[in-house]
């Protein structure tokens, strides 16, 4: 079994302060994360993704995010907002041999001028 | 490369009528391709699971005569929403699988459907 959690629905932030969408998840086994940005009416673009090797990412548009096993987390960070980066974001999970992957409820980023 | 296409990216229909929705990997074989639905707002529902020479796995709830998919090669699944209704309108996506490999399936752009 496999799920995953985003833990804000909705993240407001100064253009030019860093961003931080939490998301931890949850796997019988060791599991494949990735985070997604959709714009409006739009869809899915891949940001990056943690297939069991470095446990620091890093992905397109300066996001990156970091695979901690304790914390089963995986949360998406960028050092500064852009107006552009507002969007939907959402973090999957996908483990075990299983194809199905699992998409947490998604974050809203909202980036203020 | 890796690469999914949609077609229509947009269509409206009349109730009672038959959509079919296209998606395609252009440049890799995807034995699996999955259907997600999403409605405005929410987070993409899987559908079904479609494999290339066999029938498809459906979710739970949702209904597989009124939602026909189709996997008729290694490169084109169609999903086609029969005798539609307005609650049908929504966002749908597909997505591909590369045959081999790691688990990371590559989304197509979506169709927006509006049933009036």
């Amino acid at each position: 079994a496999q799920s995953v959690t985003q833990l804000d629905s909705h993240v407001s932030v100064s253009e030019g302060t860093p961003v931080l969408l939490r998301c931890n998840y949850s796997s019988s086994y060791s599991p494949s994360l990735f985070w997604y940005v959709q714009h409006p009416n739009k869809g899915l673009q891949l940001l990056l993704k943690y297939t069991s090797a470095a446990t620091l990412v890093k992905g397109i548009n300066g996001f990156e995010a970091e695979f901690k096993k304790s914390e089963t987390s995986f949360h998406l960070t960028k050092p500064s907002a852009h107006m552009s980066d507002a969007a939907e974001y959402f973090c999957v999970v996908s483990s075990g041999g299983y194809q199905k992957v699992t998409f947490g409820t998604g974050t809203k980023l909202q980036v203020i001028p | 490369g890796a690469v999914v296409s949609q077609h229509p990216s947009w269509v409206i229909c009349k109730s009672g009528t038959s959509v079919k929705i296209e998606c395609r990997s252009l440049d890799f074989q995807a034995t699996t391709m999955f259907w997600y639905r999403q409605f405005p707002k929410q987070s993409l529902m899987l559908m079904a699971t479609s494999n290339e020479g066999s029938k498809a796995t459906y979710e739970q709830g949702v209904e597989k005569d009124k939602f026909l998919i189709n996997h008729a090669s290694l490169t084109l699944s169609t999903l086609t929403v029969t005798s539609a209704h307005p609650e049908d309108s929504s966002f749908y996506i597909c997505s591909a699988k590369i045959s081999t490999g790691t688990y990371e399936q590559y989304f197509g752009p979506g169709t927006r459907l509006t049933v009036t």
